[in-house]
């Protein structure tokens, strides 16, 4: 079975700190996409991030940055110098491979940003 | 381009009542997807299309439940008697293919509120 765990329901921070936010999947099989995406408060699904289980390396984009460890079954997202804008609801969805098309999400985590 | 687009944004109804919901992808996106997200949770996946058919339908939470994409364009999700519990955001989601590679691009949701 396939499962996504943010363990993080509410993270609030004040503007320009740093905060990461957790990421931890199981799955069986070998062959996987890890997906990032924020749900601002209009409610539209914005993609980040895309990474397959062959491609550990991290990556940064601008002030985002993403941390994935097979070892661990973990795909952690950091904001660095944190805005408000960020606020918002972060998911981590699992897609597996072999025709099984859907993503599996997690239960999200708001992120809360004062100025 | 235009993105994914969904009509009704909102859609309130008396239980027992017959509901459709529309979901227009983006313009050549062959993979649509119907996801329903409950309040304070990540979307699940209710049904996939590849073209005009129904590649999975595992996510559909009982027979009430139906979806058409009969052009392999535009879909429909009909939901008959509806029930209280029905009460959820409807998110549809299009992709290039169906490559498990590929990101979905999800539109802005539909609000069903079952009174």
């Amino acid at each position: 079975a396939q499962k996504v765990t943010q363990a993080q329901t509410e993270i609030s921070v004040v503007e320009k700190e740093d905060v990461t936010l957790d990421c931890v999947y199981e799955t069986r099989d070998t062959t996987y996409y890890l997906f990032w995406y924020k749900q601002p408060p209009s409610g539209e699904l914005v993609f980040l991030i895309r990474r397959n289980s062959f491609d550990e390396q991290n990556e940064i984009s601008g002030r985002y940055s993403w941390n994935f460890q097979k070892s661990t079954s973990s795909f952690n997202f950091t904001i660095t110098a944190s805005q408000v804008v960020d606020s918002a609801v972060y998911f981590c969805a699992l897609k597996v491979s072999g025709g099984y098309n859907k993503l599996i999400f997690g239960a999200g985590t708001r992120l809360a940003v004062h100025p | 381009g235009a993105g994914v687009s969904q009509t009704p944004s909102n859609k309130v109804t008396e239980k027992g009542k017959y509901v459709e919901l529309r979901c227009d992808p983006i313009s050549g996106h062959t993979a649509l997807y119907w996801y329903r997200q409950s309040l304070g949770q990540g979307p699940e996946f209710l049904i996939y299309f590849q073209g005009t058919g129904a590649a999975d339908d595992s996510g559909l939470p009982n027979d009430r439940f139906f979806a058409v994409r009969p052009e392999g364009s535009v879909s429909t999700l009909k939901i008959q008697r509806t029930e209280r519990g029905d009460s959820a955001v409807y998110l549809c989601a299009s992709s290039t293919d169906q490559s498990s590679y590929n990101e979905q691009f999800f539109g802005p949701g539909t609000r069903l509120t079952v009174l």
